[in-house]
Order: C-alpha cells, then structure tokens, then sequence
C-alpha cells in the first residue's frame, strides 16, 4: 500500500524547535520529490518547501513565510523525509502533511498538527 | 513568487446544480496548474492536472479548462458528496495554493 505518515507534532513554546518526520512505503522513495504542505485552523493550504531526489541533485526550496527558518532533509535509507522547524512563532501553528512532489497520483500523509504557544 | 487568486470563497448551490470555480495567476502557467478537494479533517485530494486531465477515480462530472492565467473547475451537476473546499495550485515553480472555495447546499 502506497503511505505517508508524519509524526513529531506537538505543543512548542514561540522560539522553540521541532522535527517532523514522513515515513513513506509502498513507493520507490529514492525517485520521488517530496514536499511539506500546512493548513493553520480553519485557513486554507500553504506550500511550505520541497526537496528533489538525490539524483536530481537533492536541493530544496522553500516558501518565503518559512524560509532561513526551516531545513528540509532526506535519509533514502530509510524512506524518511524531515522538516527541521526552528525559530518557531504562533502563526507556524497549523497541521502539517507531507507528500509526493509530482505531477499526478500524489500521495499524501494524514498531516501532524504543530502547535506554537506559551 | 506567484500568486494565485479564486473565486468566490464561498458559493452555494442546489444539488443538481452547475458549479463553476474560478483561479487566476499572477503570470501564466504554461499549463501548470491543479485542482484539489479537501473535505474537513482529511487531507488534500487530486482531481485535475494540467488544467484539464482528471486524475484516476475522479468523477467525470468534474472538468477543468483555462489557459496561460485564467482556468476553471466546474462540476457539472453538484452532488452531496461534492460538498468541500475546492484549491488551486499552480506547480510552474514550486507551489502555490489558491485561497480555497467552499462549495456548500444553498
């Protein structure tokens, strides 16, 4: 079965830092370029970055409201895409999904809410 | 970066209805744009593209049709379980959603 499921959401103090992280099976993981989407309560959907596989050369990009603050990486060993969040503020509260960066039948995980409060 | 602007955010409409959905970009595409359903606690669903091509196991009530940077979705007669948010994304370079448009029962 063709999955994504992020986990390391949680309650963080404005400042603050968290990993996400996106397990994917079902796929060949290696080939695929992967992206972090956000939804803040009640808001609508923020592309957050992506990162190309390492045989497109690995490099990432990232949304302006994020960027210098948030890393995206990947281990292929082990089928895992991260999102390195730091110098967290309350507008990062949201739930955060992770999925295949591609034209058509992408995938997507169930999402992770991060919440930024004191 | 691009932007991207729907409308309306909210349109209600009668089942049976025809319901049209309208995106513009800030620059064309080149083709490259999307259309997405999300229904409430789930996450993101493809229903067209490349402006036009319905993704697999999409009803074909639903279309979309525009070129360089105006495009639209229309579900050509609205079904309860049609009711959702419907985005936009452009994918010319990286993302962009547009601000989503909730379809609701009239």
């Amino acid at each position: 079965e063709v999955q994504l499921v992020e986990s390391g959401g949680g309650l963080v103090t404005p400042g603050g830092s968290l990993r996400l992280s996106c397990a994917a099976s079902g796929f060949t993981f290696k080939n695929t370029w992967m992206s972090w989407v956000r939804q803040a309560p009640g808001k609508g959907l923020e592309w957050v970055g992506r990162i190309k596989s390492i045989s497109d050369d690995g490099t990432t990009g990232y949304a302006a409201p994020v960027k210098d603050r948030f890393i995206i990486s990947r281990d292929d060993s082990k089928d895992t895409v991260y999102l390195h969040m730091n110098s967290l503020k309350t507008e990062d509260t949201a739930v955060y999904y992770c999925t295949t960066d591609q034209t058509r039948s992408d995938v997507w995980g169930q999402g992770t809410l991060v919440t930024v409060s004191s | 970066d691009i932007q991207m602007t729907q409308s309306p955010s909210i349109l209600s409409a009668s089942l049976g209805d025809r319901v049209t959905i309208t995106c513009r970009a800030s620059q064309s595409l080149n083709g490259w744009l999307a259309w997405y359903q999300q229904k409430p606690g789930k996450a993101p669903k493809l229903l067209i593209y490349r402006v036009s091509n319905l993704e697999d196991g999409v009803p074909s009530r639903f279309s979309g049709s525009g070129s360089e940077t105006d495009f639209t979705l229309t579900i050509s007669s609205l079904q309860p379980d049609d009711l959702a948010t419907y985005y936009c994304q452009q994918y010319l370079r990286y993302r962009t959603f547009g601000q989503g448009t909730k379809v609701e029962v009239k």
